[in-house]
């Protein structure tokens, strides 16, 4: 099971900044929160990864809350490109280096002209 | 540098048969996940490939079965097609010296249809 909680649904203009939030109230100490979306018809994209700093890349913003519990994915600056289901996902060591993605239902980010 | 690449990407096949999926991984990367994603609902865990072997697996019956070659690139086989196996599959590549820091990077999929 998904060891996330993030709304169903949301919306924003095109321009703002979007922040989609994800509660991980059960998050342990050495499991990462890792940020992808989905465009219809393609495969999930990696957006960005944190364990404990906020992080920040080209494409978004991670900001993860002191306790962990809970993060903040931002968008800077939505476009309509931006539109898809976006996943909250914690990853956690499970035997091996390389464990698996357990994906929940996501959010779906509608971004409006 | 080419991302992850998954043949073919469509495919339709009738019930009973067999169905043999492709995926390149990333450069440099050495892990290979397939997971399967049925329409409406998030991707799900079928296993994981290293070093040819089979590391992990999810909820899934014998019918699924891959393969992992010499340069990293893997199979996914699934036998005694059944309607309910029509989905999305896709492939995700890794490194694993980057263990829990290492992203998994997707393909777009093969979108298998069974009738």
């Amino acid at each position: 099971d998904a060891k996330t909680t993030q709304p169903t649904s949301m919306d924003c203009a095109e321009g703002r900044a979007a922040n989609l939030p994800c509660n991980h109230s059960t998050i342990s100490g050495n499991e990462y929160v890792y940020w992808y979306r989905q465009i219809h018809s393609q495969g999930p994209q990696y957006i960005i990864h944190g364990l404990k700093n906020n992080e920040t890349n080209e494409m978004a913003s991670l900001i993860i809350t002191e306790d962990r519990k809970s993060s903040t994915l931002i968008l800077p600056h939505a476009t309509l490109r931006d539109t898809a289901v976006y996943y909250c996902i914690v990853r956690a060591r499970e035997g091996g280096a390389n464990s698996k993605l357990t994906f929940g239902k996501g959010i779906t980010l509608s971004v409006r002209p | 540098d080419a991302g992850v690449t998954q043949s073919p990407t469509h495919l339709i096949k009738t019930r009973g048969q067999q169905v043999t999926l492709r995926c390149s991984p990333k450069s440099g990367h050495d892990t290979v996940s397939w997971y399967q994603q049925a329409l409406g609902q998030g991707p799900q865990f079928i296993f994981q490939y290293y070093e040819e072997e089979e590391r992990q697996r999810g909820n899934f019956p014998d019918r699924f079965s891959g393969h992992q070659f010499p340069n990293y690139s893997s199979e996914l086989n699934v036998n005694a097609l059944l309607l309910g196996d029509s989905a999305l599959y896709l492939c995700a590549s890794s490194l694993a010296g980057g263990g829990l820091n290492s992203p998994l990077h997707f393909g777009n999929g093969t979108r298998l249809t069974v009738t």
